[in-house]
């Protein structure tokens, strides 16, 4: 069962971009890979999702090599209002899903 | 559309209580799901439903129960209230395009 590790906290400043990795060293041939946004008292708000190479979207890529046992979202020129906490999901065995701890991005001016 | 909504959004319960939290989504999709969020922490999956007519486990489905009452509701039952069920519970339903997930505004429940 792929399990999701992701660094608690990162800083950036505004105009940077930002990436952010999560390892899934367990991950299985047929498990996805998707990322989320949350902010204060709110739920999850999806971004990004993929199974292996590069997607892009009006928001944000996400890379993820040949073995997939990680996954690196990338926001490019961040704005305080990208302050948040960013998850990884993995998709395990269909429909199972295993969320990261989270990691917390403060974005500075 | 109302996407996901989820009653109540708090609720205290004593320890020992029982009571059943309600999720509904409008948007016809398939799979729903339980979540809880511990303070300052990320989200656990308790139990889920890939389809009308079935449930299975999550990571801690221990003190729950659920159950798909139709493509429309998926009900979470706390049956004998622990502190440590303490959290914020979300339920989410899963879009049929892309491994979307649409998630309520979360139910914050306190044990004492």
């Amino acid at each position: 069962l792929a399990k999701t590790t992701q660094p608690i906290s990162m800083d950036s400043y505004e105009g940077q971009e930002v990436n952010i990795t999560c390892s899934h060293n367990n991950i299985a041939t047929n498990d996805y890979i998707t990322w989320y946004q949350q902010f204060p008292s709110q739920g999850p708000r999806f971004i990004i999702q993929g199974y292996k190479t590069k997607v892009t979207n009006e928001v944000a890529s996400l890379f993820i090599p040949a073995d997939r046992k990680s996954s690196t979202l990338s926001l490019p020129r961040v704005s305080l209002s990208d302050t948040a906490v960013y998850y990884c999901l993995v998709y395990t065995g269909g429909f199972k899903t295993i969320f990261g701890a989270g990691t917390r991005l403060f974005v500075k001016a | 559309n109302a996407g996901v909504t989820q009653t109540p959004k708090f609720q205290v319960l004593k320890t020992g209580q029982s009571m059943t939290l309600q999720c509904a989504q409008d948007m016809n999709h398939n799979s729903m799901y339980w979540y809880r969020q511990d303070p300052g922490m990320g989200l656990r999956l308790i139990y889920y439903s890939a389809s009308e007519g079935t449930t299975d486990k999550g990571e801690v489905p221990n003190g729950y129960n659920v159950s798909r009452l139709n493509k429309r509701e998926f009900s979470l039952r706390l049956e004998s209230a622990a502190p440590s069920q303490t959290s914020v519970y979300f339920c989410a339903s899963l879009g049929r395009l892309y491994y979307e997930q649409y998630f309520g505004p979360g139910t914050r429940l306190t044990v004492t």
